[in-house]
Order: C-alpha cells, then sequence, then structure tokens
C-alpha cells in the first residue's frame, strides 16, 4: 500500500528566512506524481509545486523547491523568503495515474514576523 | 474559468439524518473525486467517479454513496448520520488525459452533526 508520511506536526520560521518540509512515501510504483498542497486556515486547497517521478530535476516554483529523492522515498518541500502568507498547513501528496490521491497528515507552518 | 464549487459551504444536522453534497468541477473536468477531513484522520478518500462511473472507491461504509451526472457534477449522500462524520468534506477535479495528476479542489463542505 502507498502511504505518505510527514513527520513533521509542525513547524516555525521567521519571516524571510527558509525552511524545510519533510515528507517520505512508500511505493512500489516506479511511474508516479508526487505534490504539495498549501491549506490557508478556512481556505481552499491549492497546489503548490509537482513532480513527476520520472524526472530526475527538482521542480521549482519561485521561493518553492523540492528536493525529490527517488531512492529513499523523500520529496521535501524548501520555502525560501518566507512570508506571512505562507503560513498554512501543508500536505505531501502521492498519486498514480488514475488513482485516488493518498495524503500525509500535514505539517502546520507558523510565520513568524 | 470557474473553479470547483461546492454546495453547500456548511451546514448542522443531527444523528440519523441523511445529506447530500453537491460539486460542480472545472469547465472540461470529468473525474471528480470526494475526501473526507477531519483533524483526527486527515483527509481519507471517499471515491471517484469518471464519466458517470465510479472508478475508484476508498474504505468507507455503505452509507457514504455517490453519484456522477452527464455533465459531470456530483453528488454525495450519507445516510444514517453519526457524530463521526463531522467533517470538512472536499471535492476534487481532474481533466483526463492531463499527464499531471494533479487534483483541483474545492472549497468544501463543513458538516456538523450533533
Amino acid at each position: 500500500a502507498q502511504t505518505v508520511t510527514q513527520s513533521q506536526p509542525e513547524m516555525s520560521v521567521q519571516e524571510a528566512e527558509t525552511v524545510t518540509l519533510s515528507c517520505t512515501y512508500d511505493t512500489s510504483e516506479s511511474d508516479y506524481y508526487l505534490f504539495w498542497y498549501k491549506q490557508p486556515p478556512s481556505r481552499q486547497m491549492i497546489l503548490v509545486i509537482r513532480q513527476e517521478a520520472y524526472k530526475q530535476q527538482n521542480a521549482t516554483e519561485n521561493r518553492f523547491s523540492v528536493n525529490f529523492q527517488k531512492a529513499a522515498k523523500s520529496f521535501s518541500l524548501k520555502i525560501s523568503d518566507s512570508q506571512l502568507g505562507d503560513a498554512a498547513m501543508y500536505f505531501c501528496a502521492y498519486r498514480i495515474a488514475n488513482n485516488d490521491m493518498r495524503f500525509g497528515a500535514g505539517t502546520r507552518l507558523t510565520v513568524k514576523p | 474559468k470557474a473553479g470547483v464549487t461546492q454546495t453547500p459551504r456548511y451546514l448542522i444536522k443531527t444523528r440519523g439524518q441523511q445529506v447530500t453534497l453537491s460539486c460542480s468541477p472545472i469547465s472540461g473536468h470529468r473525474s471528480v473525486s470526494w475526501y473526507q477531513q477531519t483533524p483526527g484522520q486527515g483527509l481519507q478518500f471517499l471515491f471517484e467517479y469518471f464519466s458517470e462511473t465510479q472508478r475508484n472507491k476508498g474504505n468507507f461504509p455503505g452509507r457514504f454513496s455517490g453519484r456522477q451526472f452527464s455533465n459531470s457534477r456530483s453528488e454525495m449522500n450519507v445516510s444514517t448520520l453519526e457524530l463521526g462524520d463531522s467533517a470538512l468534506y472536499l471535492c476534487a477535479s481532474t481533466r483526463q488525459g492531463a499527464n499531471t495528476g494533479e487534483l483541483f479542489f474545492g472549497e468544501g463542505s463543513r458538516l456538523t452533526v450533533l
């Protein structure tokens, strides 16, 4: 069974600094997708960044980047120059094409001014 | 382009009642998935519909059911409500053939069972 583990229930970062959120997953598949979703308080879940497993290059979206280690089944999210608006629950997710998306338990990120 | 729309946004029911939640996917998206989100269990997959057929199903009792219409809109129904059914129910859609795997989520329907 595919599982996703986020070992950090809560993280805190000072505004303008960098923070890394951890995620590991378990799968026997070779072709899959990995995602980081952001869920602000009482707001919609939105995609932050995604990574196709067949791509060796780590995905980057502005201040957000990932460290994808396929052999280690690790997919961490780095947020650079943290902003107050980054405060949210962050979910790591895994999906095989045409199957359900599996989510980790989430990491609550607090950004201190 | 309008996003995923879920109605109602908030509702309160009592034990034993039933509830129907609605989801309109993004135009052109034919796959709709439903998730239950609770503080204790996190995000749990309920079911997915594609072209009016249930394609995948999570590990929930038969009280939870769903359907999809020809216009891709979907409904989920929970019968004989229990206190533990209190949760945020999220609907998400995806475009077949996009090869990205990404789900687009609605704002959710928050159900409180008293």
